[in-house]
């Protein structure tokens, strides 16, 4: 049974650094193809995707955002982590992590956890 | 960056109804698309991948198709728990993108 779970602080004050980590169970990131990203939802509005890393190190980031992401992984302790420097308000929204299986989207999501930034 | 656009915005119809959500991409995707719903304060669940195919586990009444630029979501007869907001997103190229969302609601 594959899932994953977000961690991470609910409430951030403005131009401080959010890391967010993702724990999952029932797959291995050292696995061919696998992959784990990271989308986020602000209250009321669509779906946005923010970054992916895979199993062989690759990682992709939303243009957008890519001078304030980072996203890393630990391959031991089945994590995922993304860091998000200088938050703004518009950074509010629910942060979502997701797997990503070979040729497949996004199949398993975490619960998704608030992140409010305000000072 | 490949633009989604999903159409219609809202959707009003009733239990039994067939329903057909329409996704355009601003630029070929292949098949390289999938469909999810989200149901309020939930994570969005994956139905259809690669334009198609049916995730394990969803129900047979969903069903997708399309290539190139235009894609389409048919509910074949609605159900009381399909009431939610649909998403298409192309994984063809980064960054993915999504749709705007199609929210179902009951007529």
């Amino acid at each position: 049974q594959i899932t994953l779970k977000e961690s991470g602080p609910t409430l951030v004050k403005p131009t401080q650094t959010l890391t967010l980590t993702c724990t999952f169970s029932g797959f291995s990131l050292s696995t061919n193809g696998v992959g784990v990203g990271w989308i986020r939802q602000p209250p009321g509005k669509a779906l946005e995707w923010l970054a992916v890393i895979y199993w062989n190190d690759d990682e992709h980031y939303s243009p957008s955002l890519k001078s304030r992401l980072t996203i890393t992984k630990d391959t031991s302790k089945n994590q995922v982590v993304l860091t998000v420097t200088n938050v703004d308000p518009v950074d509010t929204g629910t942060y979502y992590c997701a797997q990503k299986g070979l040729g497949r989207a996004l199949g398993y999501w975490g619960q998704g956890t608030l992140v409010t930034v305000s000072s | 960056d490949i633009q989604m656009t999903q159409s219609p915005s809202t959707l009003s119809a009733s239990v039994g109804d067939r329903v057909t959500i329409t996704c355009r991409a601003s630029q070929s995707i292949s098949s390289w698309l999938a469909w999810y719903q989200q149901k309020p304060g939930k994570a969005p669940k994956l139905l259809i991948y690669k334009a198609s195919s049916l995730e394990s586990g969803v129900p047979s009444r969903f069903s997708g198709s399309g290539s190139g630029t235009e894609f389409t979501l048919t509910i074949s007869s609605l159900q009381p728990d399909d009431f939610a907001t649909y998403y298409c997103q192309q994984y063809y190229i980064y960054p993915w993108t999504f749709g705007q969302g199609t929210k179902v609601e009951i007529k």
